[in-house]
């Protein structure tokens, strides 16, 4: 059974561009979870979907934003970048009223 | 707020050492979930465990052991005979209820082990 996969791996954008994350979850999995691993920051819950809609979101800018699909991956969208949003992005998902959570492998953006 | 303590940054063994990770959390929740996760050079966090507030008991699986005192509010994870595929980051995680009805992680700093030969 795959994991959870998160594209692309690697992702490098100017400062003021905006940046696309996807995750796909676990087959049978509703519930995405994106998290930020900033360095000195820590791992902070972003945003939480759960079939189709933003359920709740961390403490974080409304230019963090995103969406999920009807398939039940995600989306996660970082406008205006700035110097600071340089991180290792990481999704989890979970099955409906389970609380473990299955992560990807993250993304890391460098914005520049 | 939750809360995750894990009060050592690195620690570096030798191959075979036992080794322990502490963890201390603070929640005023009666019911959560205790995690620890192990984070690799290559980034995915991967899931070790997951313990309810109400099992206190202790797990085993394999080289790896938990223990739960709820008394001190320590969630520690013992790695015995340690090999140096265990060099990684280990995060240990607490749930914090969410609107909605689900729960976010609230991760400590993490441990850096580095097991050297």
């Amino acid at each position: 059974e795959a994991g959870v996969t998160q594209s692309p791996t690697h992702l490098i954008k100017t400062r003021g561009q905006q940046a696309t994350l996807r995750c796909s979850p676990i087959s049978g999995h509703t519930s995405v979870y994106w998290y930020q691993q900033a360095l000195g920051l820590g791992l902070q819950f972003l945003l939480w979907y759960d079939e189709g809609e933003e359920r709740n979101r961390g403490n974080f800018p409304p230019r963090f934003s995103g969406r999920q699909f009807p398939n039940y991956s995600s989306e996660l969208n970082v406008n205006a970048l700035e110097l600071e949003d340089s991180a290792l992005y990481l999704c989890a998902s979970s099955a409906t009223g389970r609380t473990e959570a299955f992560f990807g492998q993250g993304t890391r953006l460098t914005v520049v | 707020a939750q809360k995750v303590t894990q009060a050592q940054t690195e620690i570096s063994v030798v191959e075979k050492e036992d080794v322990t990770l502490d963890c201390v959390y603070e929640t005023r929740d009666t019911t959560y979930y205790l995690f620890w996760y192990k984070q690799p050079p290559s980034g995915e966090l991967v899931f070790l465990i997951r313990r309810n507030s109400f099992d206190e008991q202790n797990e085993i699986s394999g080289r790896y052991s938990w223990n739960f005192q709820k008394s001190t509010s320590s969630f520690n994870f013992t790695i015995t005979a340690s090999q140096v595929v265990d060099s990684a980051v280990y995060f240990c995680a607490l749930s914090e209820a969410m609107e909605g009805g689900s729960e976010k992680l609230v991760f400590g700093k993490g441990t850096k082990l580095t097991v050297n030969p």
